[in-house]
């Protein structure tokens, strides 16, 4: 358990809809990144929060958005989804910006 | 820009044989190095990481790995496999910098692990 959580785990929708997708950093941590893991685009990173400010961005569409907030904890929203955002995201945190990276569970997304 | 590759996309070995599995980076400077293992529907774990300091590192699960600068390598060995190592891992690196440290992963290589 690296203490960095994810929800919902699981996640079915529709195309056209909007969800988010919630991550909690572990202890401390002051950091978090968000991954996309897809068949055919691998482990992506798309976005970088530390201390509620966006410090790096990836490659992450603009239907997609996120947000760090006072308390650490971090959500990506996602909208007007396809079927090809299906895929599973990881959030992952670190002390400091240059510090080694601790990932959540993930959560899978599914796009009927 | 950085990049990782993986040459290997699956490997399959005898349970106690020896396992090294390949990793090449590009980058201009000495990057991090990390190597994370995924267990099938479960997160990614980090096996060991190198920052600076003594090219061979040791991580957990009896897992070590080698940076060779000349090589742009950094390849991960276990001497004995288990049968419990099968999973997916993934090399990656950072470039730490002002503005973060997101990392860059390799296409990954399934270990298969033979009775």
């Amino acid at each position: 358990d690296s203490g960095v959580t994810q929800t919902p785990k699981h996640l079915i929708t529709a195309t056209g809809q909007r969800v988010t997708l919630r991550c909690s950093p572990r202890s401390g941590d002051l950091s978090v990144y968000w991954y996309q893991q897809s068949l055919d685009q691998g482990l992506q990173f798309l976005i970088q929060y530390y201390n509620g400010e966006e410090r790096a961005k990836g490659n992450i569409l603009e239907r997609f958005s996120a947000q760090q907030f006072p308390d650490l904890h971090s959500e990506l929203n996602l909208s007007s989804l396809e079927l090809g955002d299906s895929a599973l995201y990881f959030c992952a945190s670190s002390v400091g910006a240059g510090e080694t990276q601790y990932f959540g569970p993930g959560t899978r997304l599914l796009v009927l | 820009a950085q990049s990782v590759t993986q040459p290997d996309i699956h490997i399959t070995v005898s349970e106690g044989a020896s396992l090294e599995l390949r990793c090449n980076y590009s980058y201009g400077a000495t990057p991090y190095l990390f190597w994370y293992v995924q267990s099938p529907g479960q997160g990614l774990q980090l096996l060991l990481k190198y920052f600076s300091g003594d090219t061979l590192v040791q991580g957990i699960k009896g897992f070590e790995a080698e940076f060779k600068r000349s090589q742009s390598s950094f390849n991960l060995r276990k001497p004995s496999v288990h049968w419990s190592d099968a999973a997916e891992y993934f090399c990656a690196v950072g470039a730490p910098n002002n503005a973060g440290n997101m990392l860059t992963f390799g296409g990954g290589t399934r270990l298969m692990v033979k009775p």
